[in-house]
């Protein structure tokens, strides 16, 4: 079992349309949380932090956090051409400074 | 201006000849990374360094060394180059770590061919 992990996609929706992007973690310890974006050829860029269960909101993202459940996402509401891009969950470790990430998942975003 | 330079941004070498990445970050940053990205396999962690003269293993360090002299930076070494190091590589860091919830400044990336 990886110890992050993403569906690849790619993950196709209409523009305006709200994107689910999901992320599962196999360590219990896991302490902190994040979203990175990255477009083709570029380097990753934070989007969202999260540390907490529940909702975090940012603008047209939201995070959602369930640690029982090992459980990441990200919505994107309103979803337009530029949000077509890979995106990176990261999980961090509270004991060392391993920050593992997910293989990525390819959204697109139809116009 | 912040930021984490890498260099060179593009390298081709041959199988066996040792080479180096550098990093640096202008930010007092204790925290550095290094990462490898291939197709379909994301973002793997080389080596990381909570602060000078502390550094550890990520998920894939065979074949690399890294050395945390300064707290500006954190070069890549490859001894001896084989054809499954082509990659892209990554620098990072952050003031603390990962365990803080810190964003973590990225590299432009140094794209890596060994022939």
């Amino acid at each position: 079992q990886k110890e992050v992990e993403q569906n690849s996609g790619p993950l196709s929706v209409p523009e305006g349309a709200i994107a689910s992007l999901n992320c599962t973690y196999s360590d219990r310890g896991s302490q902190s949380f994040f979203w990175y974006r990255q477009y083709s050829g570029k380097s990753p860029e934070l989007i969202m932090s999260i540390y907490s269960n529940g909702d975090k909101e940012d603008g047209r993202f939201t995070a959602q956090l369930n640690k029982a459940s090992q459980y990441v996402s990200l919505l994107i509401r309103d979803s337009q051409p530029s949000d077509s891009a890979t995106y990176l969950c990261a999980v961090g470790s509270s004991n060392t400074g391993k920050l593992i990430f997910g293989q990525g998942t390819t959204l697109q975003v139809k116009p | 201006e912040a930021q984490v330079t890498q260099n060179p941004r593009y390298l081709i070498t041959v199988t066996g000849k040792k080479l180096t990445v550098t990093c640096s970050q202008n930010m007092n940053h204790e925290y550095m990374s290094w990462y490898r990205q291939d197709p379909g396999l994301g973002l793997r962690q080389i080596y990381y360094s909570m602060n000078v003269e502390v550094t550890d293993k990520g998920d894939v360090p065979e074949g690399y060394k890294v050395s945390r002299k300064e707290k500006r930076n954190f070069p890549l070494i490859l001894e001896s180059p084989s054809p499954n190091q082509t990659s892209l590589y990554f620098c990072a860091s952050s003031l603390t770590g990962p365990a803080t919830n810190e964003k973590l400044f990225f590299g432009s990336g140094t794209q890596l061919s060994v022939l």
